[in-house]
């Protein structure tokens, strides 16, 4: 499997929901960061959390990352139909003069 | 948003033509980055640039060639397109490395 795979690989909930998507990865990492991408756009940052730390919160989302299992979640709360889109994590190994990795993405679809 | 065009948006080519993408900023970062986007693969790295003249490979560089003359342009050739490159590829943006990304809007690439 990749550096920076998301889990689930398709979502679809209902709007109010909570939306919750995993990211695995096999190297030590400096910082892990997730964006979203809608359709037929570019990616958009949504959030970076480096290796020291274990959660972050921004409105909305929150990410927890556990190194020792080299693992990250993002959680979306009271999803919203505008939250629909792609979310990728992408990974900064910690091995010198690699550059980051982004995982295959998860996609979401919030329903009305 | 921050300030990356690239050009064209879409372009279909012939198998054997040589094709130029540009990517233009306007944040005078230091960091530059051509990915190329497949379903199924995420993002891959093509190639980056660290500075002015300065260039080095990505994950899939192979068949992909990269020159950047002045701070706000980043240019990717393809010498000879082959079916397997058409793609949707991506300029990015970053201050830093290891910081978080701006992506441009995309350029689709079809050839046939």
């Amino acid at each position: 499997s990749q550096q920076g795979e998301e889990d689930p690989q398709a979502l679809s909930i209902q709007e109010g929901e909570n939306a919750t998507m995993n990211c695995s990865y096999k190297t030590s990492i400096n910082n892990l960061q997730w964006y979203r991408q809608n359709s037929g756009r570019g990616l958009v940052h949504l959030i970076l959390i480096r290796s020291n730390e274990r959660e972050k919160h921004s409105g909305r989302l929150r990410v927890t990352l556990d190194t020792s299992k080299k693992s990250s979640s993002l959680l979306i709360t009271a999803s919203r139909a505008a939250d629909t889109a792609s979310y990728f994590c992408a990974t900064d190994p910690d091995n010198y003069g690699q550059n980051f990795v982004f995982g295959p993405g998860t996609r979401l679809s919030v329903l009305p | 948003d921050a300030g990356i065009t690239q050009s064209p948006r879409h372009k279909v080519t012939e198998t054997g033509t040589p094709v130029t993408l540009r990517c233009h900023q306007t944040e005078n970062h230091r960091y530059m980055y051509w990915y190329r986007q497949d379903p199924g693969h995420g993002l891959r790295l093509i190639h980056y640039s660290y500075g002015v003249k300065d260039t080095d490979k990505g994950e899939v560089s192979d068949g992909y060639s990269v020159s950047r003359s002045k701070t706000e342009d980043f240019l990717l050739t393809l010498e000879s397109a082959t079916s397997s490159q058409t793609s949707v590829y991506f300029c990015a943006i970053s201050e830093s490395i290891r910081y978080r990304q701006y992506f441009g809007p995309g350029t689709r690439l079809t050839v046939t």
